[in-house]
């Protein structure tokens, strides 16, 4: 159990196009998901605070206009590059924890570049 | 916010080695979790270990809270066990995770 499925794997946009990446939890729902972004031989680092029904809580530094996110059901969460430009090519992966559970489980990631 | 720091930050191995990996960090946690990130970027759950001891085949881990160190060890390590291994915390319930930098690890045959 505690499948985190992400869509798509890779993509690859022109700039100034819009990507949307989704994140699913297949077989719990997720009141809270959490969005990490990680560049090449780097750690991952936490974008925002996915909330169910609630407005997403984003970190220092991460454009809240940029990286929209939406969180419409409790097993789905949606992160949108917005007027998408190379420095936004990166390695973005979502996470959830289950119900009365403290571990959080992440999805496969999605790659993306921007050319 | 709190520190998270992983030692070594590179480890080569021979085939069938063991080795210890380390994570501190700098103030108290409620969670601490390890992580192995495959080759295709996957984040595979290891172990929640907020204290304590746990094992789980040729894997093991060790945190204790009250020094804010944890440690993970690899026994008779096999090539499948390369790639990066994180350690995250989470200093409050259903809180956000702080990954420390990671120790990426090649296994050689």
């Amino acid at each position: 159990g505690a499948v985190v499925s992400q869509h798509p794997s890779w993509v690859i946009c022109k700039s100034g196009t819009s990507v949307k990446i989704e994140c699913r939890s297949l077989d719990f729902q997720a009141t809270t998901m959490f969005w990490y972004r990680q560049f090449p031989k780097q750690s991952l680092m936490l974008m925002a605070t996915s909330n169910e029904g609630s407005k997403a809580t984003y970190e220092q530094g991460v454009e809240k206009d940029k990286f929209l996110i939406n969180h419409a059901s409790l097993t789905l969460s949606t992160l949108t590059v917005t007027s998408a430009h190379p420095e936004d090519s990166s390695f973005y992966i979502c996470s959830a924890f289950p119900t009365r559970s403290y571990e959080q489980y992440f999805g496969p990631g999605t790659r993306l570049t921007v050319t | 916010g709190i520190q998270v720091e992983q030692s070594p930050p590179d480890l080569i191995l021979q085939e069938g080695a063991n080795s210890t990996l380390r994570c501190n960090f700098s103030d108290s946690v409620n969670n601490l979790q390890w992580f192995h990130q495959n080759p295709w970027g996957q984040l595979i759950n290891l172990f929640y270990i907020p204290s304590g001891t746990k094992q789980n085949g040729r894997l093991s881990a060790t945190t204790v809270a009250t020094e804010r160190y944890s440690l993970l060890y690899i026994s008779s390590s096999q090539t499948t066990d390369s790639g990066v291994y994180f350690c995250a915390v989470e200093q409050a319930a259903g809180n956000k995770l702080t990954f420390g930098g990671g120790t990426r690890v090649l296994v050689k045959p």
